[in-house]
């Protein structure tokens, strides 16, 4: 699976939006990108995952780029409940011993009041 | 949506006793589960692909005989630390995927805080 980088940290203002980015320069044309996030001392959260088009949800909207090196997550109106520890992932999307997600250091974004 | 449940979510032993942790997948059935371990201020580290009806996949540095994963049914995975010592004192998560491949997240549980003293 091809590796990504991200900053280690980042901060923005409580309703603001929030953009987080991932570099993934080595991504594979079969290869998706997934976000997790972790809260403190809980399990990851899935938030969204693209291929190559932009993709929102309930949560939050992923901009991949055309040439798919890079992607940002935007959450759109941060709280403070979204001080996290987020994770930008590529991987192959599959079923079985091969769908393991392999985890990097992430970014961790406080939001602050 | 998918469910996964974890039990305990923490727990304290004693050194050189064992301790046993499940994963639950509760609304779905999971052919594969992971087991990963999390120390203070860092990622999470893969230990081992726990596959019902067969033996688990362990990764490099990650002993089998003191990690014993089974995984003997579509809804439950048991990641069981034998002779616990206090530096496997750690956050052991869980995750399972769908039966059916897809292209969707993977739900993780909500982990297991395992204090050696």
């Amino acid at each position: 699976d091809a590796k990504t980088t991200q900053p280690p940290s980042m901060d923005c203002a409580e309703g603001r939006a929030a953009n987080l980015p991932c570099n993934h320069s080595t991504i594979s044309g079969n290869e998706y990108v997934y976000w997790y996030r972790q809260i403190h001392s809980q399990g990851p959260q899935y938030i969204i995952h693209g291929l190559k088009n932009n993709e929102t949800n309930e949560m939050a909207s992923l901009i991949i780029t055309e040439d798919r090196k890079s992607s940002t997550l935007i959450l759109p109106h941060a709280t403070l409940r979204d001080t996290a520890v987020y994770y930008c992932i590529v991987r192959v999307a599959s079923s079985g011993a091969n769908s393991k997600l392999t985890f990097g250091k992430g970014i961790t974004l406080s939001v602050r009041p | 949506g998918a469910v996964v449940s974890q039990h305990p979510s923490w727990v304290i032993c004693k050194s050189g006793t064992s301790v046993k942790i499940e994963c639950r997948s509760l609304d779905f059935q999971a052919t594969t589960m992971f087991w990963y371990r999390q120390f203070p201020k860092q990622s999470l580290m893969l230990m081992a692909t726990s596959n019902e009806g067969s033996k688990a996949t362990y990764e490099q540095g990650v002993e089998k005989d003191k990690f014993l994963i089974n995984h003997a049914s579509l809804t439950l995975s048991t990641l069981t630390v034998t002779s616990a010592h206090p530096e496997d004192s750690s956050f052991y998560i869980c995750s399972a995927t769908p039966r059916v491949s897809t292209t969707f997240g993977y739900t993780f549980g909500s982990g297991t805080r395992l204090t050696v003293v």
